[in-house]
Formats: C-alpha cells, structure tokens, sequence
C-alpha cells in the first residue's frame, strides 16, 4: 500500500523554539495533505488542509501563524510548530490521500519543554 | 458538534471470539466509510471501508456493515485474535471533500 513518512518521529524542544514537522508521501504524489493533532486519549483532530502550491486551509481555532503549513512538492509538506509552549506538546499526525483512502504517516510526538 | 460517534471507549473480547464496533454518524451527506486501527504512538493504519451504495463488505476477518437509515455502522472482526488489540477509529467523508471526521476511537482488548 500507499507509504507516508514523518520526520522526525519524536523531537523535545525548548520553549520559544520553533520546529518543523516534515510529511512524505513515498510512492504517490499528493495534491492534498492533511495535519492532524491527536491529544491523549482522544480522536485525532484536523488542523488544517494542506494544498500543493497554495495556501493551507485551517480549521477552525487553528492558529495559522502559529502553525505553518508549506506544501512545496506533490509529495512533501511541512508544518512548523512556531514558538513552542509546552501546551503545544502532542501526537501531530499527517496524512495523505491516494485514490479514494487517506494514508497516515508514523506521526511525530513534540515534547516543548 | 461530533458528527462521527463511537460510544463505547473500550471493548474487552475473548481470543477467537467475535468482536462488534459500533459507530452512528449524524451527517447525511457522508457516503463513504472508513476504519482505521491505530497502536500506540504510530499513525493509524487503515483497515477497510465502505461505499454508501452498499450495506456490506467484507475483507478476511474483518467485515463493515452499513445502515444507512439508522446512521450506523459497524466493524466486526472474526476470529479475534490478541493482535488485534489497538484503537479502531471510525471515520466519514462526503463526495467531494476529502476531509475526513474521526470518531473518538474504541480501545479493543482481546485477551488470550
């Protein structure tokens, strides 16, 4: 099947830091990405769409200055988790979709210390 | 507004029984049904779906049944096996939005 990649897979970082998330889909192109935030024991939260050479839709209560979306190639897009509060430490999750079934990549835990 | 619900937080089976997840959506326009298994700090993989034009699918041990005057749907997996132990999330989209709503996701136990 259809092979998504995240990097990294688990990053710690201090508070006031930014850092980014990268999301890959290996052996398909993706037009469409998808950001997902994934708090414990609950369902995964979309964040926002990514789109490939334009600009990100953010779902609602997103911070979009907070949270950068670039879809620079059919197959990568990245998130950049900008000045880090430890309240932003979560699972975040991406996932893109080949044919009709979204693929989800390993996921990347943020720890902002 | 949770359009996609799975009521039961956790659901605990016997190895080789069967075991039944349930999820009821509230949108009408949802005509494409997924199932997603997730471990612990990975992403989740998926599992099956179902189109809204049929009421059933099957796939190996794993079966997806559609109603959809009643808005629920259901995953049944037979024989269980402990491996099959993870979160299955139940998932929604509509023709021509690929965004898809997740469930809150059912803990299945299987013990040996």
């Amino acid at each position: 099947g259809a092979v998504v990649s995240q990097h990294p897979s688990r990053v710690i970082c201090k508070s006031g830091t930014s850092v980014k998330i990268e999301c890959r889909s290996l052996d398909f192109q993706a037009t469409t990405m998808f950001w997902y935030r994934q708090f414990p024991k609950k369902s995964l939260m979309l964040m926002a769409t990514s789109n490939e050479g334009s600009k990100a839709t953010y779902e609602q209560g997103v911070e979009k200055d907070k949270f950068l979306i670039n879809h620079a190639s059919l197959t990568l897009s990245t998130l950049t988790v900008t000045s880090a509060h430890p309240e932003d430490s979560s699972f975040y999750i991406c996932s893109a979709t080949g044919e009709e079934t979204q693929y989800f990549g390993p996921g990347t835990r943020l720890l902002v210390l | 507004d949770q359009q996609v619900k799975q009521n039961s937080p956790s659901l605990r089976v016997q190895e080789g029984r069967i075991s039944i997840l349930n999820c009821d959506y509230t949108n009408s326009m949802f005509d494409y049904f997924l199932w997603y298994k997730k471990y612990p700090a990975e992403g989740p993989t998926f599992l099956i779906s179902i189109s809204s034009i049929k009421d059933k699918n099957e796939d190996g041990r794993f079966t997806v049944f559609l109603n959809k005057s009643a808005k629920h749907l259901s995953l049944h997996i037979v024989p269980s096996q402990p491996g099959d132990s993870a979160v299955y999330f139940c998932a929604a989209r509509w023709t021509g939005g690929f965004k898809t709503i997740f469930g809150a996701g059912t803990r299945l136990f299987v013990k040996a």
